[in-house]
């Protein structure tokens, strides 16, 4: 089948302590985002890649870190110098093929800091 | 500055009791714009993409609608299958790139009870 998975799916994290979130995707789309999503907001871009060994920073990239050595592959890491990083995080993929722009996303990860 | 506001925050409706909801959007060019579904502690699932005003697409009981300011989902007869999320998200066009960069509403809640 393919798709976008992200693990793990609840991560819990004490303060000080960097994590790293996982999404992999075998769709073969060439762009991948990073999302964060908070209670009563829209989701808001961290960080995304269009080709591998590129990476822009979104809206809210401070404290957030990502590397893209694999198509496939598009980790996340959330530092100690996020302030406030419980949230639930969603990675997603686009294709712009057919002529259409879509972008498709994972089940997501609940980070939780203790 | 981008921007997409959504409306209702939420709504109840009865099964059968047909409506809208609205997301009303500000872009300096529009690339697209984008409807899905969200279910509680899942991502995000694609329903439609939007390119031109006067532009339609129909997906089962969901009909979506755009203007040159804002964009209607449509709910026909809805079921208590369709209680969800539904968040818009617009893409703009910045200079000559095609970053893929969505702006996300805070979404609207949708409760169909039987």
């Amino acid at each position: 089948d393919g798709g976008i998975t992200q693990s793990p799916k609840y991560l819990f994290r004490k303060e000080g302590q960097n994590v790293t979130l996982s999404c992999e995707q075998n769709l073969n789309h060439d762009a991948m985002y990073w999302y964060r999503q908070d209670p009563g907001q829209g989701l808001r871009l961290i960080y995304y890649s269009q080709i591998v060994n590129d990476f822009q920073k979104g809206d809210i990239a401070e404290g957030y870190s990502v590397s893209r050595e694999k198509k496939e592959s598009f980790p996340l890491t959330v530092t100690s110098a996020q302030k406030n990083p419980t949230a639930f995080y969603l990675c997603a993929s686009r294709t712009t093929s057919g002529g259409g722009d879509t972008q498709y996303f994972g089940p997501g990860t609940r980070l939780t800091v203790l | 500055e981008d921007q997409v506001t959504q409306s209702p925050e939420a709504l109840r409706l009865q099964e059968g009791e047909s409506s809208s909801l609205n997301c009303s959007y500000t872009v300096s060019g529009l690339r697209g714009l984008f409807w899905y579904r969200q279910d509680p502690g899942k991502g995000p699932e694609f329903l439609f993409t939007l390119y031109s005003a006067g532009e339609e697409k129909e997906k089962e009981r969901l009909k979506a609608t755009l203007t040159k300011k804002e964009s209607f989902l449509h709910i026909t007869a809805p079921k208590p299958e369709d209680s969800a999320t539904y968040l818009c998200a617009v893409q703009g066009v910045v200079g000559s790139s095609n970053t893929g960069k969505l702006i996300f509403g805070q979404g609207t809640t949708l409760q169909v009870k039987p």
